[in-house]
């Protein structure tokens, strides 16, 4: 069993839908969390950082964080065609110098 | 402020060549980070410098190696180079505490023939 598990994808919406994109984990040790989106042929641009269980709204994104299931969670309000992308979920122990481990991204399409 | 920046954007090795990949982080930032992306694997952890030691190493093998200069550019190195090499090499940097945000750069894409 990997540490974390993301579902590939892709997942197709329509444009203006409500996103919700999730990460399972196995290791209890983790305590931050972040949400990376990444185009095609470009590196991860971080979307969401939290620490340990709770909720966290910028714009239109919104990062779940339950320790308990562990299980985390993003969604994204009035989904554009712009958001299309590969969304990785990542997590640490002691924060992302100890090396953060990575889903392996969901791949998600908004149609116009 | 300007973002962390990779060179060479593109490499082509033959099997056998090392290699050699250069960051430099974003002004101010004296951690600088790697990782490996393939499709099957996905992004995986190699190593982390700070202050030019290295703090944190993931689980690769020591044909994998780098270094941090004081000006906190990174190199990374990559010898006796196989097919399974080909990746995308991330570099990422971040402040002087262990729980600051890591910024990406744009990778360089390494192909190994």
């Amino acid at each position: 069993q990997k540490e974390v598990e993301q579902d590939p994808g892709p997942l197709s919406v329509p444009e203006g839908a409500i996103v919700s994109l999730n990460c399972t984990y196995s290791n209890s040790a983790f305590q931050y969390f972040m949400w990376y989106r990444q185009y095609s042929r470009k590196g991860p641009e971080l979307l969401m950082y939290t620490y340990s269980s709770g909720n966290k709204e910028d714009g239109r994104f919104t990062a779940q964080v339950d320790k308990s299931s562990k299980y985390i969670s993003l969604f994204i309000r009035d989904s554009q065609p712009s958001d299309s992308a590969t969304y990785l979920c990542a997590m640490s122990k002691g924060g992302g110098a100890d090396g953060l481990t990575f889903g392996k991204g969901t791949h998600l399409i908004i149609q116009p | 402020k300007a973002g962390v920046t990779q060179t060479p954007r593109y490499l082509i090795k033959t099997r056998g060549q090392q290699v050699t990949l250069s960051c430099s982080p974003i002004s101010g930032h004296r951690s600088v980070s790697w990782y490996q992306q393939t499709p099957g694997q996905g992004l995986q952890f190699l190593f982390e410098y700070f202050s030019e030691t290295q703090r944190n190493k993931g689980n690769f093998p020591g044909r994998f190696s780098g270094r941090q200069f004081s000006n906190s550019r990174s190199e990374m190195n990559v010898s006796t180079l196989e097919l399974g090499d080909s990746a995308l090499y991330l570099c990422a940097s971040s402040g002087a505490a262990a729980t600051d945000t890591q910024y990406f750069g744009p990778g360089t894409r390494l192909t190994v023939l």
